[in-house]
């Protein structure tokens, strides 16, 4: 089974604080995908990537950044922690079958930044 | 702009009859078609997809869905909904955009069984 982990499930932050969420899979997944999850607004792409050191922006990727550096692992950065970037971040990858591919899943990282 | 509906915020159904929560889809080309579930504090896990072929795709925990395509529906059903049921389903649509292949999620509808 595909696994995906991520560095913490919950986590409190200040404002204007560097954060960084990590996320690792097991697969040998080509992709890997950063989302946030708020009520009533579903999943949202911030940013993904096809393969090491290649990143592409989703659909809000104001105020993040990522990385990665190897295969297996994708970071999420908040360069500045604000307030409005409270929300729950999912980490997904898939292999490279393009459309037909279905995404697997981290448990998530509940951020609140105060 | 391509897009996916799920015209309820939240479905209650009881212990033992059958569930349906409903999802409507607007994208070019063909579609490929996905149902995700949420449980309380977990990440998401994939159910079924809607690939090409038979329009009634089953998928896992006894989870079924019918793809319609005059209707540009993809409808998630089950024929006895179970209280562990109970959690946060995604309807997704696969597109190519931009140079690459993503996701687009609907905004989730909230399963209730109960006893």
């Amino acid at each position: 089974d595909v696994k995906v982990t991520q560095s913490s499930r919950y986590l409190v932050k200040r404002t204007g604080e560097k954060v960084f969420l990590e996320c690792v899979q097991d697969m040998d997944h080509e992709n890997m995908f950063w989302y946030r999850q708020d009520p009533g607004l579903g999943l949202r792409l911030i940013y993904f990537s096809y393969d090491v050191k290649m990143k592409e922006k989703g659909d809000i990727p104001e105020g993040y950044s990522v990385s990665r550096e190897k295969k297996e692992r994708f970071s999420l950065i908040l360069e500045s922690a604000s307030t409005n970037q409270t929300s729950m971040y999912l980490c997904a990858s898939s292999s490279p079958t393009g459309v037909r591919s279905e995404q697997y899943f981290g448990p998530g990282t509940r951020l609140t930044v105060t | 702009a391509q897009s996916v509906a799920q015209p309820e915020d939240q479905v209650n159904v009881a212990e033992g009859n059958p569930l349906t929560v409903k999802c409507t889809y607007s994208v070019s080309g063909n579609p490929y078609l996905f149902w995700y579930v949420q449980y309380p504090n977990r990440g998401l896990q994939f159910l079924l997809k809607y690939i090409t072929g038979d329009n009634l795709v089953k998928g896992s925990y006894g989870f079924e869905a019918e793809f319609n395509k005059s209707q540009t529906s993809f409808h998630l059903k089950k024929p006895s909904a179970l209280v562990s049921d109970s959690a946060l389903y995604f309807c997704a649509v696969s597109v190519f955009s931009g140079g690459y292949n993503k996701l687009i999620f609907g905004a989730g509808t909230r399963l209730a069984v109960h006893p």
